[in-house]
């Protein structure tokens, strides 16, 4: 089955810094790569998705890139906000439906 | 237009108990998948619903059942509570579960088994 690794588990970044998440995945069949952010207590919640037609999309200060080649994915963050802090999941979904598998989640903490 | 409701929020149960977690999903959508989210972890899919019918299921045990019902609800029974069960159940909707798209989550059931 599908197999995603999310790095870092944590990342510290000073307000207005940008940080990125990154993602590797083992099913070449996977077509669909959707990151979601939960707060804490909260349910996770769809920020951007990409699917595997293009290569890069954008959402203000938001970007996924993809490289499936490569098989891997990346979050982008600019100009990170004090509410910017939680945990992002990467995810892969593939022909089999939209089952979805998670990574392990990064802990964001944006520092004012 | 309300999203996706579970009930309850929280539960407390002891081993060998079971257990019975409901979801609605979100106005429009007919498929209901329940992921099992442990501490400090991402989500593990255990099983879609779509017509009545489990169409997927992940690496989870027998133990683990589920039902659908003709208004699109859904509910996730644990039979034989173990203390590794404890985790926080969530329950997503979606719309044609053959096509890959955005997943509504609710805001979970939270289980401790002692």
């Amino acid at each position: 089955g599908e197999n995603v690794e999310q790095h870092p588990s944590t990342l510290s970044v000073q307000e207005g810094d940008s940080a990125v998440i990154k993602c590797t995945y083992s099913d070449s069949a996977s077509n669909y790569f959707p990151w979601y952010k939960q707060e804490l207590g909260k349910r996770p919640q769809l920020i951007i998705d990409i699917r595997s037609n293009v290569g890069e999309k954008k959402d203000q200060r938001i970007a996924v890139t993809l490289n499936k080649t490569a098989k891997h994915f990346s979050l982008h963050i600019t100009e990170t906000q004090p509410e910017d802090s939680a945990v992002y999941f990467c995810a892969a979904s593939g022909n089999a439906g939209n089952m979805l598998t998670f990574g392990g989640g990064t802990r964001l903490m944006v520092k004012p | 237009d309300a999203g996706v409701t579970q009930s309850p929020t929280h539960l407390i149960k002891t081993r060998g108990q079971q257990v019975t977690l409901r979801c609605s999903p979100k106005s429009g959508h007919d498929t209901v998948s329940w992921y099992q989210q442990a501490l400090g972890q991402g989500p593990q899919f255990i099983f879609q619903y779509y017509e009545e019918e489990e169409r997927q299921r992940g690496n989870f045990p027998d133990r683990f059942s589920g039902h659908q019902f003709p208004n699109y609800s859904s509910e996730l029974n644990v039979n034989a509570l173990l203390l590794g069960d404890s985790a926080l159940y969530l329950c997503a909707s979606s719309f044609l579960p053959r096509v890959p798209g955005e997943l509504f989550f609710g805001e979970g059931s939270r289980l401790t088994v002692l």
